[in-house]
C-alpha cells in the first residue's frame, strides 16, 4: 500500500518556538489532510488542502499542499503546551479506490 | 466533541471470542470508515461505506466484518479474536463517499483481548 512518510519523526521544542514538520509520499494525492491527536482520543482534523500549492492557515497553523502534488507541510507559529501530541498528514488514494492512508506521525512535545 | 459517536468505549474479552462495536456518523455524513490504531502505531485503514454499501477496503482481515445500516450507524464486528488484535478501534465519518473527504472522528474503542 501507500506511505505517506512524516519528519521528523519527534520534536521537542521549547514554549513559542516555531514548529515545522513534513509528509511525503511516493505517489500523487489529490487531498492533504492534517489531524493531531491527543493520546488515546481519536484525531481532530486541523486543516485541508485540496490543490496543488495551496496555502491555509488556521489560527497559529499554516499547512501547504506541495506543488509536485507528493508533499505536504504544516508549520505551528509560536508553539504552546497545548500543541503537544502526535500529528498526522492524511489522504485519499484514488489508484487504490479511494483508501485513506495515514502518515506515520510526528510525536511534538513542547517545554513550558 | 465531533458529532461521531462510538460505544463501547473500553470492551475486554478473551481470545476466540467476538465483539461488535458501533459508530453513529454526525448527522448528515453519509459515509463512515474504520480505523485501527495499534500501540504506538498510526492508523491503519480498514474499510469504508457510503450510504450502505461498501465503498473502498484496506488491510481488514478476513475475521473482520463491518456493514452499515439504513439509519447510516456502522457496526464492526471482530471474530476468533487474537491477542493481536488489541488495539484502538476508530471510526470517523464525512459527508461525501470519495473527492473531498475531511473525515470526523469518534472518540474510538479501546479493546483489549486477554
Amino acid at each position: 500500500g501507500q506511505q505517506l512518510n512524516q519528519s521528523p519523526q519527534s520534536m521537542f521544542i521549547q514554549e513559542g518556538e516555531d514548529v515545522s514538520m513534513n509528509c511525503t509520499s511516493s505517489s500523487i494525492f489529490n487531498t492533504w489532510l492534517w489531524y493531531k491527536q491527543d493520546p488515546g482520543e481519536g484525531p481532530v482534523l486541523l486543516i485541508a488542502l485540496y490543490k496543488a500549492g495551496e496555502l491555509t492557515s488556521n489560527g497559529r497553523l499554516t499547512a501547504q499542499f506541495g506543488i509536485t502534488r507528493k508533499d505536504s507541510f504544516l508549520n505551528i507559529s509560536a508553539s504552546i503546551p497545548s500543541d503537544v501530541g502526535i500529528y498526522f498528514c492524511a489522504g485519499p488514494y484514488s489508484n487504490t479506490g479511494n483508501q485513506f492512508y495515514f502518515g506515520t506521525g510526528t510525536s511534538l512535545t513542547v517545554i513550558p | 466533541d465531533s458529532g461521531v459517536t462510538q460505544t463501547p468505549k473500553h470492551l475486554i474479552t478473551a481470545t476466540g471470542q467476538r465483539v461488535t462495536l458501533r459508530c453513529s456518523p454526525r448527522s448528515g455524513d453519509l459515509s463512515v470508515y474504520w480505523y485501527q490504531q495499534s500501540l504506538d502505531q498510526g492508523l491503519q485503514f480498514l474499510i469504508q461505506y457510503y450510504n450502505g454499501e461498501e465503498r473502498a477496503k484496506g488491510n481488514i482481515l478476513e475475521r473482520f466484518s463491518a456493514q452499515q445500516f439504513p439509519d447510516l450507524h456502522s457496526e464492526l464486528n471482530l471474530s476468533s479474536l487474537e491477542l493481536g488484535d488489541s488495539a484502538l478501534y476508530f471510526c470517523a465519518s464525512s459527508v461525501m463517499g470519495g473527492g473531498l473527504n475531511e473525515q470526523f472522528f469518534g472518540p474510538g474503542t479501546r479493546l483489549t483481548v486477554l
